[in-house]
Order: C-alpha cells, then sequence, then structure tokens
C-alpha cells in the first residue's frame, strides 16, 4: 500500500492561474519535504515542514507556497505559475531520528503549464 | 557546503551482468549518510540503500550492495545479476542535517540513466 500519496499525478495549469498540488502520508512522519525536479536534474527542495514549523530554501521563489493543516496532509500552492515552473513535483516524508531515516517518496505530480 | 557528484550521465549494461554506478560525495560534517534511490520512468523515488558514515561495513540489501571507501569520499552502487526491470534513473543522495530546523534535508547528485540490454 502506498504510504504517501500525490495528488493529481498529472497537472495542467494554465500561465498564471493558481495550481495546488496535494500530499498525503500514512507514516505519521514528522518530517515533509517538497522537491521540484527538472527534467533530466536533481531533485531540488523548495522547502520542508517539522511538525508545523516551515523551512524554506533561500532560492525558493516567493511564487512557491506551502500549507501543513495536520500531519498527514502538506499542499504545495503556486500562486502564478510560468513557463519555468512546469516539472516533477515530488513529495517526501521522513522522521526526525538519527540512523538510516530515508526518506520516503510519493509518486511525484507533473505539472505541465500551457 | 555537502554536494554529491555523479559522473556518469548515463550507462549500458548486459542483462545478468554486474554494474557499478559511480558516486562521490563533500561533507565537513563528520556524521552523514548516503543513500541511493531508483526512479523508473513513472517518476517515483525507490529507497534502494543506505550507508551511514560510521558503519564499518559496505552495506548490501540483496542484488545491490554500497562500496563505500569513506577516505576517497566514494559510495559507489554496484548492481548484480542485472535485470531489464533495473532500466531507470539512479540517484545517490546524502542526508544533511540542519541545526536551524533540528532535522535533516537530502541533497540529491544529478542521477546516472542505466539501460539494460536483453
Amino acid at each position: 500500500d502506498a504510504m504517501v500519496i500525490q495528488n493529481p499525478r498529472y497537472q495542467v495549469t494554465q500561465f498564471g492561474k493558481p495550481v495546488t498540488l496535494s500530499c498525503s502520508q500514512t507514516l505519521n512522519h514528522n518530517v515533509m519535504y517538497w522537491y521540484q525536479q527538472k527534467s533530466s536534474q536533481a531533485p531540488k527542495l523548495l522547502f520542508h515542514y517539522y511538525d508545523k514549523d516551515f523551512n524554506n530554501e533561500a532560492d525558493t521563489p516567493d511564487n512557491f507556497q506551502s500549507r501543513r493543516p495536520n500531519t498527514s496532509f502538506c499542499f504545495l500552492d503556486i500562486r502564478s505559475p510560468g513557463l519555468g515552473d512546469a516539472a516533477m513535483y515530488l513529495c517526501a516524508t521522513s522522521r526526525d531520528l538519527a540512523g538510516s531515516g530515508e526518506a520516503f517518496f510519493g509518486q511525484g505530480t507533473r505539472l505541465t503549464v500551457v | 557546503a555537502q554536494k554529491i557528484t555523479q559522473t556518469q550521465p548515463g550507462m549500458f549494461v548486459q542483462e545478468k551482468e554486474a554494474v557499478t554506478l559511480d558516486c562521490t560525495y563533500d561533507t565537513s560534517d563528520p556524521s552523514y549518510g548516503l543513500f541511493w534511490y531508483k526512479q523508473p520512468s513513472s517518476g517515483e523515488m525507490i529507497f534502494l540503500i543506505y550507508q551511514g558514515s560510521y558503519d564499518q561495513q559496505n552495506a548490501t540489501e540483496g542484488r545491490y550492495s554500497l562500496n563505500f571507501q569513506k577516505a576517497r569520499k566514494s559510495a559507489n552502487l554496484v548492481i548484480s545479476a542485472s535485470q531489464l526491470g533495473d532500466s531507470a534513473m539512479y540517484f545517490c543522495a546524502m542526508r544533511e542535517g540542519l541545526k536551524a530546523s533540528g532535522t535533516y534535508k537530502y541533497i540529491f547528485g544529478t542521477g546516472t540513466r542505466l539501460k539494460v540490454l536483453a
């Protein structure tokens, strides 16, 4: 059973039209991450939550926002998508403990901007 | 800052043969974790194997093993007996501790695309 679920798998949005991507988890992990992955590139961290504490990467554009209403859900809001925001968006979770602590990823949402 | 380098953009391997995917890293943190993920064309990142910086032995998980050479700062992935289903993108990643938030983030290399030939 999938433990990190992203919806939708594919999203097409118009240039400048706000769009929201969602992520849910059944692992009860404290930490949730949003990564942006453009074609043939490494995933790039946009921000993460540690419980309700929001941590933004310094180079994440203001166009990208996030909400985490509870432990299970996290949303990525793109306020005014541009053509350059077309990418795969990956949600991940991890525990806040040392040890192996791998990140668990969802299937991703592939965003197309037209 | 921590950095992951994967110098092989693409690799081919014959089915049932072994293949090594290279990964080097740079960090000043004495405690770190190294990971390998597989990303098929469907997009999901699948965790394969983990190596902690203090682990004395190389990690193994089924057909996957990690050749950890700490002095050289390398963490190469070895896939034995390649299968057609192994064709995918492979990412090496490092976990970086974040003092401000008390948690970790994962930084990734640029990946190696592996194609297994029948």
